[in-house]
Order: structure tokens, then sequence, then C-alpha cells
């Protein structure tokens, strides 16, 4: 089983609609948790911590589940610019170094 | 933009031969880690280094090694070349101690392809 898990999609979303995805993990010991952004052939870069209590920065708002581990990232009116690939990362600090990354959720949004 | 820097943008090499992919980290980043990411997956962490020291390691074989200098430059060496290496190379810095849960900073990667 792998270490952090998605969603591949696409998921096929119309402008203007609200979508979610989620990303498991399999150690109950990860403590830190990310969602990057990554553009076709570019550099992830990052879109959000998440934290315990969850959080929100404008359209995007991220979720943790420890109990189900799980964290989630929901996108509110989405826009033809949110067409990207998510990637979730997952920091397991008993492990030093280490940064499992998901293999991304890929999100075309339609006009 | 995010002060990370790689070298060369693309590569092509043959089965065999070896490799050495540089990257530049921002000024102050301690740590860096280099990634694998073939394509439609997601990165796969090869190794970390702190303060020019490895400090964790993927699932990779020896023959992908790595140095880090004092001047937050580091490499990625990756000997006897198979056709499987073909993938964007992605290294990331960060500032602080690892294993804190610090924001990773990628270079725009280099993409290897071996013939």
């Amino acid at each position: 089983r792998k270490e952090v898990e998605q969603d591949p999609g696409p998921f096929n979303v119309p402008e203007g609609a609200t979508v979610a995805f989620n990303c498991t993990y399999s150690n109950s010991a990860s403590q830190f948790f990310f969602w990057y952004r990554q553009d076709c052939r570019k550099e992830p870069k990052l879109l959000m911590s998440v934290y315990s209590s969850g959080n929100e920065d404008g359209r995007f708002t991220a979720q943790l589940n420890r109990a189900s581990q799980y964290i989630s990232l929901l996108i509110r009116d989405s826009k033809l610019s949110d067409s990207a690939t998510y990637l979730c990362v997952v920091n397991i600090n008993t492990d030093a170094g280490k940064s499992p990354f998901g293999d991304g959720t890929t999100l075309p949004v339609k006009p | 933009e995010t002060g990370v820097t790689q070298s060369p943008t693309h590569l092509i090499k043959t089965r065999g031969q070896q490799v050495t992919l540089r990257c530049s980290s921002q000024s102050g980043h301690n740590t860096v880690s280099w990634y694998q990411q073939a394509l439609g997956q997601g990165p796969q962490f090869i190794f970390q280094y702190y303060r020019e020291e490895e400090n964790g390691r993927g699932n990779f074989p020896p023959r992908f090694s790595g140095l880090q200098f004092p001047n937050y430059s580091s490499e990625l060496n990756v000997n006897a070349l198979e056709l499987d290496d073909s993938a964007l190379y992605l290294c990331a810095s960060s500032l602080g101690t690892p294993g804190f849960g610090d924001t990773q900073y990628f270079g725009p990667g280099t993409r290897l392809t071996v013939l």
C-alpha cells in the first residue's frame, strides 16, 4: 500500500462549480500536511498547509481528519485557472527527510 | 520565482552513461531534497541533505548519489543510467531543520531522457 494515496481524477469540473477531493495516508504518526499545485510540465508550488483545525484561503479550504487519516481540499467557484494537478504531501518527522507525495489529482476546469 | 534554480533544463543521455544534475537553493536554506517524477506520477523522494550531510534516503539504488556544498548548491549524480531513469528531476530547498514540516521551494526541474 502506498504511504499517500489520491484519487487520480480527472475531475471534469464546470467553471463555477465546487469540487472536493481527498488524500489518504497510512502512517498515523504523520504530523505535517500540505497541498501543492503543479501545472503541466512545471514544478510543484505550495498551495496551502493543512492545520488540525482546518484552514481556508479564499476559495480554497483544507481539512484534516486524523481519525480516518485523510486530508481534503475543497475549491469553491472553480476558475479555468484552477486547472492543474493537486499533490498532497505528508511529512513524517520521525522518518528523517522523508516527505511522501501522492500521485496527484488532475483537475481540468471546463468553461 | 522560488529562488531555486536547476541546470541543465533538459538532458539526453544513453543507457550506461553517468549524469550530474545541479541545483542552487535559496540563500540560507540548509536543507535540500531531490525527487524523481515520472510522467503521471507524483514526485518520489530520492534523498535529502542537511548542512552537507545526507539526512534520509528513499528507495533508490546506490547509483543515485548526491552532494551538498556550503554555498547552498547541490548535485545529484546518477551512474549506469537505465531507460527507467527518464524523468523530471526536481530539487527542493527549505529553511529549517528537517522534520518540522517546512515549506519546500522547488526548482523548475531537469528533464532527463535516457535512450
